[in-house]
């Protein structure tokens, strides 16, 4: 168990929706990153926040939206979903902004139907 | 980020050594070699990492050449549960920023 829990584990939607993953850090860790990971792309990096700030942005699509709250826990919102955006999204965390020993969730696996 | 090389894919028998070698050619001075594996489907396992020296944890070993272009992950005695994808990066520490994952190599430790 790496400390990083993400909610919902699972979760099917049709197209043109929006979701939204959650992602609780580990106690302690400041910094959250959040990752798509599909089978033909691997791991994709798409934003890090840092004690609330956005700290880096990846390949992330203008539909998707990520935030930190004042309890350092994150939320990534995915909207007008497609058929493409089934993946496995997962969060990391780590102590400092820039950590590269980052801990993963187990993340939440994305169906769009 | 220095550009890695992995194999795509290795075998081991359980019980022995599995050895995954990584090609870092064009690392910098301040860049650390940074090891994780994913079981899969499940989220990214840090490993181990070091920049020059050869270090050791309770999951592996990690020898890295003293012109640092090259290392090995080392399994001491492989177990079924270690099947999974083995990602080699290559970053400077607290530099900032995300983990780019590459390919890795796919791991299958067999009976």
């Amino acid at each position: 168990d790496s400390g990083v829990t993400q909610t919902p584990k699972h979760l099917i939607t049709a197209t043109g929706q929006r979701v939204t993953l959650r992602c609780s850090p580990r106690s302690g860790d400041l910094s959250v990153y959040w990752y798509q990971q599909s089978l033909d792309q691997g791991l994709q990096f798409l934003i890090q926040y840092y004690n609330g700030e956005e700290r880096a942005k990846g390949n992330i699509l203008e539909r998707f939206s990520a935030q930190q709250f004042p309890d350092l826990h994150s939320e990534l919102n995915l909207s007008s979903l497609e058929l493409g955006d089934s993946a496995l999204y997962f969060c990391a965390s780590s102590v400092g902004a820039g950590n590269t020993e980052a801990f993963f969730g187990q993340g939440t696996r994305l169906t769009v139907v | 980020d220095a550009k890695t090389t992995q194999p795509t894919s290795m075998d081991c028998a359980e019980g022995r050594a599995a050895n995954l070698p990584c090609n870092h050619s064009t690392i910098s001075g301040n860049e650390y070699v940074y090891w994780y594996r994913q079981i899969h489907s499940q989220g990214p396992q840090y490993i181990i990492h070091g920049l020059k020296n050869n270090e050791t944890n309770e999951m592996a070993s990690l020898i890295i050449t003293e012109d640092r272009k090259s290392s090995t992950l080392i399994l001491p005695h492989a177990t079924l549960r270690d099947t999974a994808v083995y990602y080699c990066i290559v970053r400077i520490y607290n530099a900032g920023n995300m983990l780019t994952f590459g390919g890795g190599t796919r791991l299958m430790v067999k009976p």
